[in-house]
């Protein structure tokens, strides 16, 4: 039971280049999440998908799309990166009415 | 959408004495309230939750309270140890999301 797993660990993009963040699950979990995690200003909620087949923006959505590709993976695509989105990002999966379980985190820097 | 505020932004306690960070939330939907605790360079990590329908909750040396009506919450660390060293976070849950405070740098002076 690998719980919620992400890849890649670290990356290094130019401004313009595009890239896919994976993630999934283990737990069964319908809900999933990507938050963004900056100096100072806690998680703030890109996307999530309250369930298979959904997807709904968060606080911070601007440059970001999400694919809900089954129950267990959602993935965040970053199609033009630019310098405001170095930041780390969690994904995170919870069952209904609960919360709980982040993944380890993608460390994303965009020169 | 929900606010969360979160005070206070760092926290030095002297090991063995308690710690209290106090949350605030704007949306009187929101049901559901972890907490959670992030070590440096890894991902946040549950330790304690409380419903709205409960005013407290208790594990071990940690507890939580809730006033519905003031719309605020708080966590209280006792006796306090050099592994509570960390940033702690509050949240709140509101129709699938979950809106987190700015986060508490808590360290424990040994």
């Amino acid at each position: 039971n690998a719980g919620v797993t992400q890849t890649p660990k670290f990356q290094v993009l130019k401004t313009g280049q595009s890239m896919t963040l994976q993630c999934a699950q283990d737990m069964n979990h319908n809900s999933m999440y990507w938050y963004r995690q900056d100096p100072g200003m806690g998680l703030r909620l890109i996307y999530y998908s309250a369930s298979e087949g959904t997807t709904d923006k968060g606080e911070v959505p601007n440059g970001y799309n999400v694919s809900r590709l089954n129950k267990r993976e959602f993935s965040l695509r970053l199609e033009s990166a630019a310098p405001s989105q170095t930041s780390v990002y969690f994904c995170a999966s919870s069952p209904a009415g609960s919360w709980g379980f982040f993944g380890p985190g993608t460390r994303l820097t965009v020169l | 959408g929900e606010n969360v505020e979160q005070h206070p932004s760092t926290l030095s306690v002297q090991e063995g004495d308690s710690a209290v960070i106090k949350c605030t939330y704007s949306d009187s939907a929101s049901n559901y309230f972890p907490w959670y605790k992030q070590e440096l360079g890894k991902r946040p990590q549950l330790i304690i939750d409380i419903r709205s329908n409960v005013g407290e909750k208790k594990d071990q040396r940690i507890a939580v309270t809730l006033n519905k009506t003031a719309k605020h919450f708080s966590l209280h660390i006792t006796e306090t140890q050099p592994e509570d060293s960390a940033v702690y976070f509050c949240a709140a849950l509101n129709d699938y999301k979950l809106s987190f405070g700015a986060g508490t740098t808590v360290t424990v002076r040994a």
